[in-house]
């Protein structure tokens, strides 16, 4: 079966300029989420859906970042406006419905300067 | 709130020998999930081996063994018979049962040495 797609894979942009992040899950997983990973440090998860519906976000910096599941497949994360602290690689991954098992994509390396 | 810690930032480990990577977490839930994940240079994150806090037997998966220590609080990897595809970063990550997120540790830089 085809894996978790995300796109582009590489991204550099000035700060305060704004970016959009691309995912494409597993057919068939209910559940995605979005994750930043800084360099360094472990993957830190941002938001997770549940078809299209948002079940956690607590961690999300709602002043800059938003993100969107429309019609439950494909997800877009958007950052406006960039912050320089926002440089790292952020993970998309998709599961089954109330399963554990997570499978992540490539992820998109973002460089803020 | 549940942390997870591993202690060895980078480790090595000669081709066919055995290494063992460490990661300790802190909790107070009593059923949940441990994982190593495996990230290469290319950045996909994959599944290695996960454990039930319930089962007291050790999983094991091909080369890939744990040593869970649920009274300790920990869960250690061991990577037998080393190959050069298993250089990557390692995570250990934690779940609790019927929870959603993972809290993973900083992750362990492992090179296997021709």
């Amino acid at each position: 079966e085809a894996g978790v797609a995300q796109s582009p894979r590489y991204k550099i942009i000035e700060k305060r300029q704004s970016v959009a992040f691309w995912c494409n899950p597993i057919s068939g997983h209910a559940t995605l989420y979005w994750y930043q990973q800084i360099l360094g440090q472990g993957p830190k998860l941002l938001i997770q859906f549940q078809n299209n519906g948002v079940v956690d976000d607590s961690q999300l910096p709602k002043d800059r970042f938003s993100a969107e599941r429309l019609k439950g497949v494909d997800s877009t994360l958007k950052i406006q406006p960039a912050k320089l602290e926002d440089s790292a690689v952020y993970l998309c991954a998709s599961s089954l419905y109330k399963t554990y098992e997570q499978y992540f994509g490539p992820g998109t390396r973002l460089t803020v300067t | 709130a549940q942390t997870v810690t591993q202690s060895q930032p980078e480790m090595s480990v000669q081709e066919a020998e055995t290494v063992t990577l460490s990661c300790t977490y802190d909790t107070s839930e009593n059923n949940y999930y441990l994982f190593w994940y495996k990230q290469p240079p290319s950045r996909q994150m994959i599944l290695v081996i996960r454990q039930e806090a319930y089962k007291q037997q050790n999983a094991t998966e091909n080369r890939f063994s744990v040593n869970f220590q649920k009274a300790a609080k920990s869960f250690s990897l061991k990577i037998s018979d080393s190959q050069l595809g298993d250089t990557a970063m390692y995570f250990c990550a934690f779940m609790k049962l019927g929870g959603n997120q993972f809290y993973f540790g900083t992750g362990t830089s492992l090179t296997v040495i021709p």
